[in-house]
């Protein structure tokens, strides 16, 4: 099946600061998800987006499906993006989501 | 719009006993899904749904049942529970769109 590695595996900011995670999988895909898991455990979906670029406020996602990777930018970082966040594909066959296993993301004020 | 509503959000068993999580959408998606995420780690399917009386195995579906009988529903159900599967789980349902999954909020399963 479909390998889904994010890198990197923890990351240390301080507020104010940009980042970009990496997300790369192992065979094409139809779906792209990137989630936002709060310290109370809820999922909070980002961004859809199995190929092109998407914005939303201060984050924005771009996934180049012909090279298997899709990254997420987070700029001018805040206490509240603390969090692990999840890189999901679904495969050809649909019907579920494979997931990579996270970056933990601490934003330090 | 209820979305994904995933019952119990806590449960306590004891070794060998049996229960079902409860998972309901509003939304008519096709697929749906069960997910257990353990401590520092990503979430691992267990079994999956791509419509009404058809059902898969995931990466880990030991130890668990699921049917779908309606489209709204996909019940998961523990016949004997060990400690391994002390966990969160999670459901999601989906449909082909540009929306993607939507998870529910989670059941945090002990089992002593």
């Amino acid at each position: 099946g479909i390998q889904v590695e994010q890198s990197p595996p923890d990351l240390i900011l301080q507020e104010g600061a940009n980042s970009t995670l990496r997300c790369n999988f192992s065979d094409s895909v139809n779906n792209l998800q990137w989630f936002h898991q709060n310290p109370w455990g809820q999922l909070i979906n980002l961004f859809y987006i199995p190929s092109g670029t998407k914005q939303n406020g201060r984050l924005s996602a771009t996934t180049v499906a012909t090279e298997r990777y899709s990254l997420l930018y987070i700029s001018s970082s805040q206490t509240t993006d603390s969090g692990v966040y999840f890189c999901a594909v679904e495969d050809n066959q649909g019907g579920k989501l494979i997931f990579g296993q996270g970056t933990e993301l601490s934003v330090k004020p | 719009n209820a979305g994904v509503t995933q019952t119990p959000k806590f449960q306590v068993l004891k070794t060998g006993q049996s229960m079902t999580l409860q998972c309901a959408q509003d939304m008519n998606h096709e697929y749906m899904s069960w997910y257990r995420q353990d401590p520092g780690m990503g979430l691992r399917l267990i079994h999956y749904s791509v419509g009404a009386g058809i059902t898969d195995q995931g990466e880990v579906p030991n130890g668990y049942n699921v049917s779908r009988s309606t489209t709204e529903d996909f019940p998961l159900r523990l016949l004997s529970a060990a400690p391994s599967q002390t966990s969160v789980y999670f459901c999601a349902s989906s449909t082909h769109g540009d929306w993607g999954y939507t998870f529910g909020s989670g059941t945090r399963l002990t089992v002593v």
